[in-house]
């Protein structure tokens, strides 16, 4: 069966620090992969989405980027941040073609300080 | 932009009613993909229910329902016979091209018991 994993759970940085958020997924190929933001009392704002290797598009500008360096391996980072970076983030996959949905990991808690 | 819309950021409900969450969204395809998911405290992302545009039938999940107006782009969730464990934050999510997911701001449901 397929599983996704994120990590870390939590996580406070200091403001200009970089950042690095890691999701893998098992049990699938060539997985849609996503990166999403929940601020707090907000819904789910979709940052980055990859479709196969070194395919990334970024859906907001902002002060992150994202990398595919593997199949099924999704990178968020950032090099320095911000206050407004503080959230919740969510990576999920997809099988794609739009009858699937989308599973998601169990999220990082990031605070920025 | 193309978006999706829940008016209603908290809803409650007695235990054994009845609810209904209201979803509205806009696209420019014809043939898309609709979603509930449910984000119990855990955070955890569960999908509830989907809809495929092109069925006019409406989805059916044993105590989940969705009536799908496609004319009027609404996707609403009714909840049959409430329960305690339905209590969550309920997103609505479409997909038109099976490469991006776009949710609305939630609703927060609370179980009265």
């Amino acid at each position: 069966s397929q599983t996704i994993h994120q990590w870390p759970a939590t996580l406070v940085q200091p403001v200009g620090s970089p950042l690095s958020l890691e999701c893998t997924v098992e049990g699938t190929s060539n997985p849609n992969l996503y990166w999403y933001r929940q601020a707090a009392g907000r819904g789910l704002q979709l940052l980055f989405y990859s479709v196969g290797i070194g395919q990334i598009s970024s859906e907001v500008p902002q002060n992150l980027s994202a990398s595919r360096p593997q199949d099924r391996q999704f990178i968020l980072s950032s090099k320095k941040l911000l206050l407004s970076d503080s959230g919740f983030y969510l990576c999920a996959w997809s099988g794609g073609g739009g009858n699937t949905e989308a599973f998601f990991g169990q999220g990082t808690r990031l605070t920025v300080v | 932009a193309q978006t999706v819309t829940q008016s209603q950021p908290e809803m409650s409900v007695q235990e054994a009613e009845t609810v209904t969450l209201s979803c509205t969204y806009d696209t420019s395809e014809s043939d898309y993909y609709l979603f509930w998911y449910k984000q119990p405290p855990s955070r955890q992302m569960i999908l509830v229910i989907r809809q495929e545009a092109y069925k006019q039938q409406n989805a059916t999940e044993n105590r989940f329902s969705v009536n799908f107006q496609k004319a009027a782009k609404s996707f609403s969730l009714k909840i049959s016979d409430s329960q305690l464990g339905d209590a969550a934050m309920y997103f609505c999510a479409r997909d038109d091209t099976g490469n991006q997911f776009y949710f609305g701001t939630g609703t927060s449901l609370t179980v009265i018991p």
